[in-house]
C-alpha cells in the first residue's frame, strides 16, 4: 500500500453535525496537505503540515475548520457544524520535505455530502 | 504566488499530438512549473515538471522558452484513456499548489 490513503471515501451528514476526515500519507513523507474541490473547479489549498505543526493554515475558510496530524504522519481534518457549502471532495496530498519542489501525491480523496 | 491561463477544453482525435499552453507571465526567478493530470474520481497525478527548455519523460514533453512567461505541455499520439483534466501549476519549495479550472481534454475516437 504505497498511495495515500483517505477514509472514508464518502460521507454524508446533516447539517450542523460534526465530522473527521482521515488521511494516511506515503510513509516518510513529512509534508501534508489538504485541498477541497468542488464541482468544476480546481482544487483549493487548506492546510499544509510540516512534520506534526501546520506551517500554513491560511486556506481554511473559517474556525469550524480544523486540521490535526499530532504524530507527524496521519492527520485528521475536523469540520464542526457543517453547512451545506461545505460539501466537496477533500484531497489530503504529502510529499518530502526538501528544499526542492517535490511532486506531491494525492489520495482518491473524500465526498462530504452535508444535507 | 503566480497566476497561470489555459484553455478551458480542448478535443482530439485518438493518435493526434496535444499541446496544451499555459501564460504564467508573472512567474518567480525561483519558480518551478508542474503540470497534474486529474481523472474524474481521482485526486491529481504529478506528469511533469521543468525549470527552463526541454523536459521529457515516458509520458509528456515540456517546452519552456527562455523568458518562462509560458509553457506548453505536449502529449504524443493521445488515446481516450489520456481524456482529463490538465492543470498547470508554479510555484517553489514545498509550498501549497494554487490550482486554476484546468483543460480539460476530451479525446475522441
Amino acid at each position: 500500500g504505497a498511495g495515500v490513503s483517505q477514509t472514508p471515501s464518502n460521507k454524508v451528514t446533516e447539517k450542523g453535525k460534526y465530522v473527521e476526515l482521515r488521511c494516511d500519507p506515503i510513509s516518510g513523507h513529512t509534508a501534508l496537505y489538504w485541498y477541497r474541490q468542488s464541482l468544476g473547479q480546481g482544487p483549493e489549498f487548506l492546510i499544509y503540515f510540516q512534520g506534526t505543526g501546520a506551517a500554513d493554515d491560511s486556506g481554511l475558510p473559517n474556525d469550524r475548520f480544523f486540521a490535526v496530524r499530532p504524530e507527524g504522519s496521519v492527520s485528521t481534518l475536523k469540520i464542526q457544524r457543517t453547512e451545506r457549502g461545505d460539501s466537496a471532495v477533500y484531497l489530503c496530498a504529502s510529499s518530502l520535505s526538501s528544499d526542492a519542489y517535490n511532486e506531491q501525491f494525492f489520495g482518491p480523496g473524500t465526498r462530504l455530502t452535508v444535507l | 504566488l503566480a497566476k497561470t491561463t489555459q484553455p478551458i477544453s480542448m478535443d482530439s482525435y485518438e493518435g493526434q499530438e496535444v499541446n496544451i499552453t499555459c501564460s504564467h507571465n508573472n512567474i518567480a526567478t525561483n519558480d518551478y512549473i508542474t503540470w497534474y493530470q486529474q481523472f474524474p474520481s481521482q485526486g491529481p497525478r504529478f506528469i511533469i515538471q521543468g525549470y527552463k527548455t526541454k523536459v521529457t519523460n515516458e509520458v509528456a514533453s515540456l517546452f519552456i522558452p527562455a523568458d518562462r512567461k509560458s509553457s506548453t505541455l505536449s502529449l504524443p499520439r493521445v488515446s481516450l484513456s489520456d481524456t482529463a483534466v490538465y492543470y498547470c501549476l508554479v510555484g517553489a519549495g514545498n509550498t501549497p499548489l494554487v490550482f486554476g479550472k484546468g483543460t480539460r481534454l476530451s479525446v475522441i475516437a
